[in-house]
This record gives structure tokens, sequence and C-alpha cells, in this order.
């Protein structure tokens, strides 16, 4: 069962564009939902993070929308950059915080 | 740079071998987790240690277990070994008690199993 579902599995952005990642989760109990960004050969690092008593939190050019009602919540990279070029997962997490992760979205920036 | 350091970085093994992977949390942490990321996929959730004792588990057979030291540190070890283990582990550690905080990632041992 996926308690964290994740969209698009791929996503092709030009340089300056907007990305925009979505995730839907299940599980009522989470409280805690971080993004995350991997690199090739590297472990996945935090890259934002939002919890349920706010519906946006924005960090530089990334932004988490957060929909409680739905049970939704989306990341958006303004200004999308070739160096933003990685895999982004989303998660889900509540009580003695450990995350369920998405499956994971490739971005790649064209420049 | 996250403070978590696994080794080793690469790893071969054969079907039906056993392996250990080691994991150094970050300075003051208290919390080991151990995640499996197979090709294309999200990390999966294999077990948490929390004070040395196991604070959770993952859908993952018994032959995946793990230790954590006085020092924090962990190790992950998996017995007989199948083609189906091949994958990017990860060991996250955290700090639990005063308010839960993020898991920093170490690089992740890749094991393949041939």
């Amino acid at each position: 069962q996926q308690q964290v579902k994740q969209s698009p599995q791929s996503l092709i952005v030009q340089k300056g564009g907007i990305s925009i990642i979505n995730c839907a989760y299940e599980n009522t109990a989470f409280d805690y939902f971080p993004w995350y960004q991997q690199f090739p050969g590297k472990g996945p690092a935090l890259l934002i993070a939002i919890r349920p008593d706010v519906s946006e939190k924005k960090e530089g050019r990334f932004t988490i929308s957060f929909n409680k009602s739905a049970k939704q919540f989306s990341l958006h990279i303004m200004d999308s950059q070739p160096g933003d070029s990685a895999t982004y997962f989303c998660a889900a997490s509540g009580g003695s915080y450990i995350p369920t992760f998405g499956r994971g979205t490739s971005l790649i920036v064209h420049p | 740079e996250t403070g978590v350091t696994q080794s080793p970085t690469h790893l071969i093994k054969t079907r039906g071998q056993q392996v250990t992977l080691r994991c150094s949390s970050q300075s003051g942490h208290n919390t080991v987790s151990w995640y499996q990321q197979a090709l294309g996929q999200g990390p999966q959730f294999i077990f948490q240690y929390y004070r040395e004792e196991e604070n959770g588990r993952g859908n993952f057979p018994p032959r995946f277990s793990g230790l954590q030291f006085p020092n924090y540190s962990s190790e992950l070890n998996v017995n007989a070994l199948e083609l189906d283990d091949s994958a990017l582990y990860l060991c996250a550690s955290s700090l639990m008690g005063r308010g839960n905080t993020e898991a920093f990632f170490g690089q992740g041992t890749r094991l393949t199993v041939v």
C-alpha cells in the first residue's frame, strides 16, 4: 500500500520556468511533510518541510503548498536552474518521525 | 555534508552470503534509521534504532537485522542475500526526545548481489 503518491514521475522544464511536483497522502496521522533532493550517488538532503498548521511555506525559490482537507501538498520551484536537476522526494511522517517517501520525481532543467 | 558517514560506499556480494553495513551518526544525534532504495524508487524504511533499542520496523524479513552502539553508530546486517537485495542502503540520523527533528542522510552504500 503506497501511503504517499507522488507525480509526475519525471519532469522537464526550461531554465527560468516553474517546476511543480505533487504529492497526496492517506494517513491523517501524518503531521510533518518534508521534501528531499537527491543527486546521483548521494543520499537525500532535506530541502524544505511543512507542518499542517500552515498552508504555505517559502524558502528562497522553493515553496510548499499544503491542502489539509484534500490531503495534498506540492513543491514549486520558481526560476528553475540547471543546478536544480535532481530527483525530488516528498515524504510524510507522524509521531516518531519515520518518514514514508513517495516514489520520486526526476527533474531535468534545460539551459 | 551532513556528518553522517556510511561504509563501505560500494560492495559486491554473492547470493547467499551475509553483509554488514556501517553508519556513523551525526554528532549529538541519538537515533538511526535504515532505508533501502531500489533503482528508480523512493527509500523504503527498514528499521529505526533509538538508544540501542529497535524503535520501529518496516516490512522487511528477519534476515535484515541491526544494532546500535553506545556511541549511537549503527550496523545493518543482511543474511542469506538475494538478488533483489541489490540496492542503495541509506542511513539517517536524527535527534529524538525534545521534539522530533529532521533526519540527515549519509551518502549510502551501493550493494550489488550477483
